[in-house]
Formats: structure tokens, C-alpha cells, sequence
């Protein structure tokens, strides 16, 4: 069965610099949801859209931004990377809004040096 | 604030034994609990769920012991494996938006 597509798996990046994160959700499904992992840490919420609308917003910060497309997919921009933002970056997606199961991608990891 | 505490951080179990992993959570919003399973470098997958009308929901080796009074829910793993080596995260949501996580337990079982 298809999964949460996510790209790149890896990501090396310099301060201050800029990264994009993309993620293709289940086919069908029109929720995508964005987390952050820090190393030994539990996901944290960043963002979620419904059909291609914001529905929800956790502990993103102002420099990143994320939107999703007329395909269902999300993207995440992040801006004056720091080294505090290198991390696992998980997109999952569910079908309809208020359907419960979300699935994750395998993660993209981000490393600011 | 963690809005969903787990317990225990860390778990060693013997193979065919029983791991048993334990969340509470204070906000009775929370209509949607699932567990998933992490290994290192993968994104967490979906094990099991339960909603708060159900007080037990079982699939194969896992079951969901859920208790809306004490505001609890646990994850037993019976007959416990080596390949269910892995970090456990217990979660919870309110209709399906941002999934608050456990802290996660990292279980080892010993062959």
C-alpha cells in the first residue's frame, strides 16, 4: 500500500540558510499534518492543513511556513535555519477532517551545520 | 506542559513476556488514542487506537486497556519479541487535530 511520501530523507544545511521539505500524503487523503523530533524527544506539532487550508497550529516558529497544494501535497520552508532546528521532520496525513488515523511518512532529517 | 505523561521511560522484558507501557492525561477533551511504534530513523507507525467509549480493544498481540475515569490507557504487549524492540508513544487528540505524544518508552526485549 502506498504511504506518506516525504523528500528529501536527509538534509545538510549551513546557518541562515533556507530549506524546503515536501510531502505527498496517502492518495485520498487531505490532511496533512507536519511534526518536529529533536534526538530522544517525542514528535511535536508544527502545523496541519485540511484541504489545502490551515487547520491547525502548534510551536512553528516564524520563520518556517508550510502550505499545501491544489495536489494534496505539503510543503515546509524554513528560513534562517539554526542549529537548533536540526531535527527529524515527520509529515503524516489522514483522510477528511476529524478522521483520526494519521500516518507518517519515514521523516526527513535536517541537519544545520 | 506535557499533556500526555508516560510511563515507564525505559522497559527490558524477556522474550514471551509481557511489556506493559502506561499514559495519563489530564485535558477529558481527548477523544482519540493511539499508540505508535518507532524504530530509530523511521517515522512512528500506527499500532493500535482506541476511542473513550471503549474500555479494552485488542489486536493481536496489543492490547489497549483504557480507564476514562482515571484518565489512563496503556499498551500491554503480550508474548514479547526481540523484533518489538522499539520506542512506544501513546497519543491523544481531540477529533482528529494535533496529536499530543507521550514522552515514549524505549523497550528492549531480551531474547
Amino acid at each position: 500500500a502506498a504511504g506518506v511520501i516525504q523528500s528529501p530523507r536527509h538534509l545538510i544545511k549551513e546557518k541562515r540558510e533556507t530549506a524546503t521539505l515536501k510531502c505527498y500524503p496517502i492518495p485520498r487523503h487531505d490532511t496533512v499534518y507536519w511534526y518536529q523530533q529533536g534526538p530522544g524527544q517525542d514528535p511535536q506539532f508544527l502545523i496541519s492543513f485540511y484541504e489545502k487550508m490551515q487547520s491547525d497550529k502548534g510551536s512553528i516558529p516564524d520563520r518556517f511556513s508550510a502550505q499545501q497544494f491544489s495536489d494534496y501535497h505539503s510543503e515546509l520552508n524554513m528560513s534562517s535555519l539554526e542549529l537548533g532546528d536540526s531535527a527529524l521532520y515527520f509529515c503524516a496525513s489522514s483522510r477528511g477532517q476529524g478522521n483520526t488515523e494519521a500516518f507518517f511518512g519515514q521523516g526527513t532529517r535536517l541537519t544545520v551545520v | 506542559q506535557q499533556q500526555v505523561k508516560q510511563s515507564p521511560q525505559s522497559l527490558i522484558v524477556q522474550k514471551g513476556g509481557i511489556s506493559i507501557i502506561n499514559c495519563a492525561y489530564e485535558n477529558t477533551a481527548f477523544d482519540y488514542f493511539p499508540w505508535y511504534q518507532q524504530f530509530p530513523g523511521k517515522g512512528p507507525a500506527l499500532l493500535i487506537a482506541i476511542r473513550p467509549d471503549v474500555s479494552e480493544k485488542k489486536e493481536g498481540r496489543f492490547t489497549i486497556s483504557f480507564n476514562k475515569s482515571a484518565k489512563q490507557f496503556s499498551l500491554h504487549i503480550m508474548d514479547s519479541q526481540p523484533g518489538d524492540s522499539a520506542t512506544y508513544f501513546c497519543a491523544a487528540s481531540i477529533s482528529g487535530n494535533q496529536f499530543y505524544f507521550g514522552t515514549g518508552t524505549s523497550l528492549t526485549v531480551i531474547p
